[in-house]
């Protein structure tokens, strides 16, 4: 298995408090991604990551910020949680190159409840 | 960005039968990627298909990439409840490295 670990699994928190979740490396590689998983949506790219301090917004932006101050760490933010990011979060790792094939590695998620 | 259209939804099929999910993009893909998640966990590595017309097979699970490289399917030839769970197909546009995905494909093999 891919070296990839999300911390924590599970979380409950409240309406309106920060939360980081946290995505850990021992691969290496130069891309990492946060999605979220909701029914009926499949996975919803939320910002992903092509380096140290290179960071772009996926689709779902809104509501979350990352940071990637080293290469095997990418930490998400929800700044102020809502009801609506209750969802499970995964996290995913890929190697780059133009020719190779990008297979991303997925960690095993983190529940979210925010009530 | 690209949208991924899979299809059906859901699915049930009585084990030993063949099934085949259907991955459709908007734009040219550059790489097309299946993943298999049983529910509450990671999901799974199944095959990658970059060239078109390309066809890939692992055990009895086959993916193909269309000439036009904007449509895949994923065949599974006598289904076992191990096939169970929801496939995704991913897709890499290759300019900005953004993974996007399907919604997923719920499969349910009865036994």
């Amino acid at each position: 298995d891919a070296g990839i670990t999300q911390s924590p699994r599970h979380k409950v928190t409240e309406t309106g408090t920060p939360v980081t979740l946290r995505c850990h490396q021992t691969e290496n590689h130069r891309y990492m991604y946060w999605y979220r998983q909701d029914p009926g949506h499949g996975l919803r790219l939320i910002h992903y990551s092509y380096g140290v301090k290179d960071t772009d917004k996926g689709e779902v932006s809104d509501g979350y910020s990352v940071s990637r101050s080293k290469t095997e760490d990418f930490l998400l933010t929800l700044e102020s949680a809502t009801s609506s990011q209750t969802s499970v979060y995964f996290c995913a790792i890929s190697a780059a190159g133009a020719t190779t094939e990008l297979e991303a590695f997925f960690g095993q998620g983190t529940r979210l409840t925010v009530v | 960005s690209q949208e991924l259209e899979q299809s059906p939804q859901s699915l049930i099929v009585q084990e030993g039968k063949n099934l085949t999910i259907n991955c459709t993009s908007s734009k040219t893909l550059y790489g097309l990627y299946w993943y298999k998640q049983k529910y509450g966990e990671g999901l799974i590595f199944l095959m990658m298909l970059q060239k078109g017309g390309e066809e890939k097979s692992h055990e009895k699970i086959t993916a193909k990439l269309d000439e036009k490289k904007q449509q895949s399917s994923l065949h599974i030839t006598a289904s076992q409840p191990s096939h169970a769970g929801i496939y995704l197909c991913g897709a890499d546009e290759g300019s900005a490295r953004q993974l996007t995905f399907g919604s997923g494909t719920q499969l349910t093999v009865l036994p």
